[in-house]
């Protein structure tokens, strides 16, 4: 089955600054990437996705890469704010709506 | 947007009881439906796929006689956790698809006594 590696698993960083999380799957028959932002105690929300065939999708401040070849993604947040500070969670899936392998998780604190 | 709702949110057991919680999607019809798990500060990990009138499919190593899935109509898919023990408890989520995207629910947080 699916396996998907999520690093890092807590990112700081200073208020203004940018956040890279990086995701690797193993089963090349994904083709659906979503990424969730948790908070404490709540439902996962998700934030942006993308499909396999899209290299790069970018939505406000958030914008995530998809490399197929490498079987990675990663997500990327720049001019960080407090209210980003969030667990977030990679996922991959063989189609949207199709059952989610999900990262690990990376508890992201960002600092005033 | 897709609202799926938990029922309940918070509930306490003790072990050896039975506990129902339920997974509503309530303003699309769901054929398919999720259940998660989650332990404190750990990823969500998928227990199995409901599906409406047939049985569910579980994910290797969950018990299908513990965790009892019923998803009786198109809005409606329940999680039965039989002879609950502490270490069944956890945070459990469902989600709902709905025009090839999952919608979560709020979650069930259960402590078992």
């Amino acid at each position: 089955g699916e396996n998907v590696e999520q690093h890092p698993s807590t990112l700081s960083v200073q208020e203004g600054d940018s956040a890279v999380i990086k995701c690797t799957y193993s089963d090349s028959a994904s083709n659906y990437f979503p990424w969730y932002k948790q908070e404490l105690g709540k439902r996962p929300q998700l934030i942006i996705d993308i499909r396999s065939n899209v290299g790069e999708k970018k939505d406000q401040r958030i914008a995530v890469t998809l490399n197929k070849t490498a079987k990675h993604f990663s997500l990327h947040i720049t001019e960080t704010q407090p209210e980003d500070s969030a667990v977030y969670f990679c996922a991959a899936s063989t189609a949207a709506g199709n059952k989610l392998t999900f990262g690990g998780g990376t508890r992201v604190l960002v600092k005033p | 947007g897709a609202v799926v709702s938990q029922h309940p949110s918070r509930v306490i057991c003790k072990s050896g009881t039975s506990v129902k919680i339920e997974c509503r999607s309530l303003d699309f019809q769901a054929t398919t439906m999720f259940w998660y798990r989650q332990f404190p500060k750990k990823s969500l990990m998928l227990m199995a796929t409901s599906n409406e009138g047939s049985k569910a499919t579980y994910e290797q190593g969950v018990e299908k006689d513990k965790f009892l899935i019923n998803h009786a109509s198109l809005t409606l898919s329940t999680l039965t956790v039989t002879s609950a023990h502490p270490e069944d408890s956890s945070f459990y989520i469902c989600s709902a698809r709905d025009m090839g995207q999952q919608y979560f629910g709020p979650g069930t947080r259960l402590t078992v006594t």
